[in-house]
């Protein structure tokens, strides 16, 4: 069974103090691993997609990265504007249609 | 375009009562999701498409059903409310990009509550 663990649940920074976000997975056989990010009363926003260990992608102040075993959300100087919940799901090499989510990391930026 | 979009966007059942909530799209995805979304449990997939007339279900499939008459639009229908159905449903859609990626787009959601 696929699994995706995000840690931690929750995180309070200052603005502009650097820090990362975990997604820990088990699956088996990675065909992606997808970034979202959710504003509180809102549907998930795509941010990435990654899909070979050892790639990064950049949006902004976000640069996402893959391991055989995790992938991070890496924030540079955040901003209150960044505070959302960060969703992590992973698509499994044999499934085509369905995506495993993790629980999220709600973030807080404080000015 | 309007992407996903979702009808209605709040609504209070009572247990027992009945409804659908209605999903459209305008990417011409060929495949479709509902999910729901409750604290601290993530999102789960209740019901999918992977095209019109085809559907499949998902982790949490109970007390749904779901149809998918026409390509952009995907209905999901509770035939007996019962509390332990409140949540935020979320409807997504998706194509199969390059090398099987699923990338999936979410519409806002709907709210619901079963008293």
């Amino acid at each position: 069974e696929d699994q995706v663990t995000q840690s931690p649940e929750a995180l309070r920074l200052q603005e502009g103090e650097s820090s990362s976000l975990n997604c820990s997975y088990t699956v088996s056989g990675l065909r992606g691993l997808f970034w979202y990010r959710q504003d509180p009363g809102k549907g998930p926003e795509f941010l990435f997609t990654l899909y070979s260990a050892g790639e990064e992608k950049e949006k902004e102040r976000l640069k996402a990265t893959l391991t055989k075993k995790e992938s991070f959300l890496h924030i540079t100087a955040p901003k209150p504007e960044d505070s959302a919940t960060y969703l992590c799901a992973v698509q499994a090499s044999g499934a085509n249609s369905k995506l495993t989510f993790g629980k999220g990391i709600t973030l807080s930026v404080r000015p | 375009n309007a992407g996903v979009t979702q009808t209605p966007k709040f609504r209070v059942l009572k247990t027992g009562q009945s409804m659908t909530l209605l999903c459209a799209q305008d990417m011409n995805h060929e495949y479709m999701y509902w999910y729901r979304q409750d604290p601290g449990m993530g999102l789960r997939l209740i019901h999918y498409s992977v095209g019109e007339g085809t559907t499949a279900k998902g982790e949490v499939p109970d007390g749904y059903n779901v149809s998918r008459l026409k390509k952009q639009n995907f209905l999901l229908g509770l035939e007996s409310a019962a509390p332990s159905q409140t949540s935020v449903y979320f409807c997504a859609s998706s194509f199969i990009k390059r090398g099987g990626l699923n990338e999936q787009f979410f519409g806002p959601g709907t709210r619901l509550t079963v008293l």
